[in-house]
């Protein structure tokens, strides 16, 4: 099972920050959470990962809260092509992952 | 880099007949590749877990003997769905485990069985 939840669905204006919020409460002290997108008929693309520091990358930035159960997925600039499905993921200890029903990000123009 | 790709990207099969599944990782080594399905609308489910060398392991409720997987060397894991069934129309994708534990997915193949 899914060990994270997300709201279903979000819309954001085109070139604003879209903020995709996870929650990960029963996350332990070593494992990751990773955030990918599935446009639609694709497969999933890996955006970031982090553990408990807040990273950033050329696609998005990761803020993750300090107790760790709940993360921040910032798109700073979205775009229509980034109207996708977002997978909050925390894998399980065999490094399997389990998809939740993940934020349908709709940017509107 | 991190680069995975699924051959074909899309097959049309009659009922009973078998369809094999390539997955390849393009340019790092992977000892570990996962499978997925995905029906329309829903999320992506784990099929099971291929590690090179060794049997699959398969999630509960997916038959080992109809999804059968081989993982014989470090870059290629092949899924072959056995007597295919209309049921078993889906999308699946593979990934294949990189650095750090990162998943990179291939594009996905489009099984549609009449």
């Amino acid at each position: 099972d899914a060990k994270t939840t997300q709201p279903p669905s979000m819309d954001c204006a085109e070139g604003r920050a879209a903020n995709l919020p996870c929650n990960h409460s029963t996350i332990s002290g070593n494992e990751y959470v990773y955030w990918y997108r599935q446009i639609h008929s694709q497969g999933p693309q890996y955006i970031i990962h982090g553990l408990k520091n807040n990273e950033t990358n050329e696609m998005a930035s990761l803020i993750i809260t300090e107790d760790r159960k709940s993360s921040t997925l910032i798109l700073p600039h979205a775009t229509l092509r980034d109207t996708a499905v977002y997978y909050c993921i925390v894998p399980n200890t065999g490094n399997q992952f389990y998809f939740g029903t993940g934020t349908s990000l709709t940017v509107i123009p | 880099g991190a680069v995975v790709s699924q051959h074909p990207s899309w097959v049309i099969c009659k009922s009973g007949t078998s369809v094999k599944i390539e997955c390849r990782s393009l340019d790092f080594q992977a000892t570990t590749m996962f499978w997925y399905r995905q029906f329309p609308k829903q999320s992506l489910m784990l099929m099971a877990t291929s590690n090179e060398g060794s049997k699959a392991t398969y999630e509960q409720g997916v038959e080992k003997d109809k999804f059968l997987i081989n993982h014989a060397s470090l870059t290629l894991s092949t899924l072959t769905v056995t007597s295919a069934h209309p049921e078993d129309s889906s999308f699946y994708i593979c990934s294949a485990r990189g650095q750090i534990d990162t998943q990179y997915f291939g594009p996905g193949t489009r099984l549609t069985v009449l």
